[in-house]
């Protein structure tokens, strides 16, 4: 019940495409949903993240969705560069808990020019 | 722009030796919080601190392990006895409040085990 599972494991877009990646939980007490973006040899960094009092949310290139029901939520990212090569993960955490974040597998995204 | 450090960036040590691996977390910053990742593999939750004590600890974090913030700037992870199974890149992650907006992650320390 702890489990974030992410999909898929790798991605491969085209420059100016669109990126989706798209992660599913089953703890509905989960009530925070951020995403990290990972460059290698790098520590995982705040990307853009979500509350489930929202259906979306959009920062610049960056949309999170979100489908409480369906107990998932995805990344979009718009207009994809090569810069935004990275490995992705999503992540889920507890209000009122500790603060540990439960993240999913990753997936690597290529961005070709 | 603030931001979390680690020493040592790369520490290679034998199987049954003690390791310290070392963070500095922002400064204003006082929950405190250690993930693994073995290569290739997701990000694992080990330990949250807050307060000098221990918030929640995972079932990887057995009693080979053990953290503490000794001098009121730098915080540690200890692992007492290594195992080649230990050998992952650990992230110290730190935060200024609870309210989770963002948990700041450092670069990490690459353990390898031989």
């Amino acid at each position: 019940q702890q489990q974030v599972k992410q999909s898929p494991q790798s991605l491969i877009v085209q420059k100016g495409g669109i990126s989706i990646i798209n992660c599913a939980y089953e703890n509905t007490a989960f009530d925070y949903f951020p995403w990290y973006q990972q460059f290698p040899g790098k520590g995982p960094a705040l990307l853009i993240a979500i509350r489930p009092d929202v259906s979306e949310k959009k920062e610049g290139r960056f949309t999170i969705s979100f489908n409480k029901s369906a107990k998932q939520f995805s990344l979009h990212i718009m207009d994809s560069q090569p810069g935004d090569s990275a490995t992705y993960f999503c992540a889920a955490s507890k209000i009122g808990n500790t603060g540990k974040l439960i993240f999913g597998q990753g997936t690597t995204l290529q961005v070709k020019p | 722009e603030p931001e979390v450090t680690q020493t040592p960036s790369h520490q290679v040590t034998q199987m049954g030796q003690e390791v310290i691996l070392r963070c500095v977390p922002i400064s204003n910053h006082l929950y405190f919080y250690w993930y693994r990742q073995i290569l290739g593999q997701k990000v694992e939750f080990l330990v949250s601190f807050y307060n000098n004590e221990i918030s929640e600890k995972s079932e990887i974090f057995d009693d080979q392990f053990s953290v503490e913030r000794p001098d009121g700037s730098n915080f540690t992870l200890k692992i007492r006895s290594t195992k080649l199974e230990d050998s992952a890149m650990y992230f110290c992650a730190t935060e200024r409040e609870r309210t989770r907006d963002t948990q700041y992650f450092g670069p990490g320390t690459r353990l390898t085990v031989l």
